[in-house]
């Protein structure tokens, strides 16, 4: 089984306070993503991870994939309220060659003003 | 705004009732990938259609069923309704169904089975 773990499974922080959230498998996936969905609307990409090892930033939000291609982990800096949500990673579901994923159970955020 | 919408955004139905929930994906966007999101957790893939034909199923039973139109649009089916069948569905496009594509996402249906 291809299971994605996420924790923590609730955050909830002051505005301008960092945070890390982790996306753990037993399974190496090509490729790992990460989504934001907020109340009554569907998940947005925000990133997607495809080496080893690699890093990118997307202002404040700043997103790991780990060496080994098993872990992923998103740190925002200085949270804001806008950044509350449920954020879901998602990788290739396996054995499939197109873009159907599989999805860890998310971590929900709460920034409070 | 993804450019992907679905109807209803809410459904009530009682058990064994039969329903069908509709995707109107971006114009031009050959596949659609349907997902079930029970509260608390994140979407699993139900199945995908490219170009009209399913390519590809989750590990949901065969009374959930779809159809993909040329227009871009597609319908998710449910037969025999169960009370664990109360989710939010929804339902994704993509230009292409290749390896990366990025899906856009619709707003979902919530559908309560009583």
């Amino acid at each position: 089984t291809q299971l994605l773990e996420q924790s923590p499974q609730f955050l909830s922080i002051q505005e301008g306070e960092n945070l890390t959230v982790y996306c753990n498998s037993s399974s190496v996936f090509s490729s790992l993503q990460w989504y934001r969905q907020e109340p009554g609307e569907g998940p947005v990409l925000l990133v997607t991870v495809v080496t080893g090892g690699e890093v990118k930033k997307l202002k404040r939000l700043t997103f790991q994939f780990g060496d080994a291609r098993k872990d992923s982990s998103l740190h925002i800096t200085a949270a804001q309220p806008g950044d509350t949500g449920l954020y879901l990673c998602a990788g290739p579901l396996k054995g499939n060659a197109g873009n159907m994923l599989t999805f860890g159970g998310g971590t929900r955020l709460m920034v409070k003003p | 705004e993804t450019g992907v919408t679905q109807s209803p955004t809410h459904l009530i139905k009682t058990r064994g009732q039969q329903v069908t929930l509709r995707c109107s994906s971006q114009s031009g966007h050959n596949t659609v990938s349907w997902y079930q999101q029970a509260l608390g957790q994140g979407p699993q893939f139900i199945f995908q259609y490219y170009r009209e034909e399913e390519n590809g199923r989750g590990n949901f039973p065969p009374r959930f069923s779809g159809l993909q139109f040329p227009n871009y649009s597609s319908e998710l089916n449910v037969n025999a309704l169960e009370l664990d069948d109360s989710a939010l569905y929804l339902c994704a496009s993509s230009l292409e169904q290749g390896f990366g594509e990025t899906q856009y996402f619709g707003p979902g249906t919530r559908l309560l089975v009583l």
